[in-house]
């Protein structure tokens, strides 16, 4: 079966440091692969999804991932953090019909 | 935006009682997922539809009962309501790509 670790449920970075949010998958066919936010009160929005065609996702707000098939990951990254980045992040897994969630990182922003 | 509507989007219901939350697309996708949120559980598959009439159970069914008889109709209903019950239930469809998108949630508290 399927699953997401998110390693780290609360993360801090000051504003301008370097975002790195982790996420270690288990999948027993090649993976789709997605990255989500919420802000508070909200309900969730797709910043990028890896399908296969490159391992360097690009994605909205600034963030990007890499798939590593060697370390079943897929970090988050954003090089330098805003405080508009405050919110929940989710990283999820889907086979042919069903799609996993890891439990979530809570990043904040320390000004 | 993918047109996918959740209602009600608040709820307080007391324990024992009924409760059907209803999700609905405009978009004639074939999948449909409810998901409920919890602190530190992320979220959580319980049931999904993949067409009129057929559904499957996902992690955390017990509780819960889908219908779908309308390919834009997917109701989840609790049939006596409990507390662990309260929670915020996300549906979702999926798209080609394959692509998730969610709605706005429903806030479900059982008192």
């Amino acid at each position: 079966a399927q699953s997401v670790t998110q390693l780290g449920s609360h993360v801090s970075v000051s504003e301008g440091a370097l975002v790195l949010l982790r996420c270690n998958y288990s999948s027993s066919v090649p993976p789709y692969l997605f990255w989500y936010v919420q802000y508070p009160n909200q309900g969730l929005q797709l910043l990028l999804k890896y399908t296969s065609a490159a391992t360097l996702v690009k994605g909205i707000n600034g963030f990007e991932a890499e798939f590593k098939k060697s370390e079943t990951s897929f970090h988050l990254t954003k090089p330098s953090a805003h405080m508009s980045d405050a919110a929940e992040y989710f990283c999820a897994v889907s086979e042919p019909e069903k799609l996993t969630f890891g439990t979530g990182t809570r990043l904040t922003i320390i000004p | 935006d993918a047109g996918i509507t959740q209602s009600p989007r608040h709820k307080v219901t007391e324990t024992g009682t009924p409760v059907t939350l209803r999700c609905h697309q405009t978009e004639n996708h074939r999948y449909m997922y409810w998901y409920r949120q919890d602190p530190g559980h992320g979220l959580r598959l319980i049931h999904y539809s993949y067409g009129v009439k057929d559904t499957d159970k996902g992690e955390v069914s017990d509780g819960y009962s889908v219908s779908r008889s309308k390919t834009e109709d997917f109701l989840l209903t609790l049939e006596s309501a409990t507390s662990s019950q309260t929670s915020v239930y996300f549906c979702a469809i999926r798209s080609t790509g394959p692509s998730y998108t969610f709605g706005s949630g429903t806030r479900l508290t059982v008192v």
